[in-house]
């Protein structure tokens, strides 16, 4: 089955710095790679998502990027502030955006 | 929006008893996922449902079972509980392309 795997596990960056998050994945059928935000004792709440057939996409401040043919793909958000603090989850799925297997998560620590 | 709610924010419960938990969404969604989530291993699949007595195992589903018997309610069951099913448990619930929408958790702790 499908496998995914998160680096780095944690990441503190300062205030107004660019953070990337990278996920890999196993399964080449994998065809929906969305991104989850968990803020401290709340549900995680999807941030971003991107399908196989697109390259990036971006929104305001955060970007995905995917990679195909290497089987991985990127958070990266730029001009970090404090309530970007969270623990940021990658996840893929075959089946229709159902059925999704997550990364182990990357807590990001945003310092003023 | 849709909504998913879970019954108990938290629970304590003792070893050997049997324990539900319960998972309601209102935007009559088919397909419905029970998760836990515990620190260094991400959210692992533990059932899903495609639709009403459905169900399907998910990565670890040994020490528990499912009931789907209306399409908005999926229920995760701990037949007889253990100090390892001590964990945060995730419903979701998904229509076409546009995400999982999570339930806000229950704590469940074994002793």
């Amino acid at each position: 089955g499908e496998n995914v795997e998160q680096h780095p596990s944690t990441l503190s960056v300062q205030e107004g710095d660019s953070a990337v998050i990278k996920c890999t994945y196993s399964d080449s059928a994998s065809n929906y790679f969305p991104w989850y935000k968990q803020e401290l004792g709340k549900r995680p709440q999807l941030i971003i998502d991107i399908r196989s057939n697109v390259g990036e996409k971006k929104d305001q401040r955060i970007a995905v990027t995917l990679n195909k043919t290497a089987k991985h793909f990127s958070l990266h958000i730029t001009e970090t502030q404090p309530e970007d603090s969270a623990v940021y989850f990658c996840a893929a799925s075959t089946t229709g955006f159902q059925k999704l297997v997550f990364g182990t998560g990357t807590r990001l620590l945003v310092s003023p | 929006d849709v909504k998913v709610t879970q019954s108990s924010r938290y629970l304590v419960k003792r070893t050997g008893e049997k324990v539900f938990l319960e998972c309601v969404q209102d935007m009559d969604h088919e397909n419905m996922f029970w998760y836990r989530q515990d620190p260094g291993l991400g959210l692992r699949l533990i059932y899903f449902s495609y639709d009403v007595k459905m169900k399907e195992k998910g990565d670890i589903p040994e020490g528990y079972s499912v009931s789907r018997e209306k399409k908005e309610r999926f229920s995760l069951i701990l037949e007889s509980a253990s100090t390892n099913q001590t964990s945060m448990y995730l419903c979701a619930s998904i229509e076409g392309a546009y995400g999982y929408t999570f339930g806000s958790g229950t704590r469940l702790t074994v002793v």
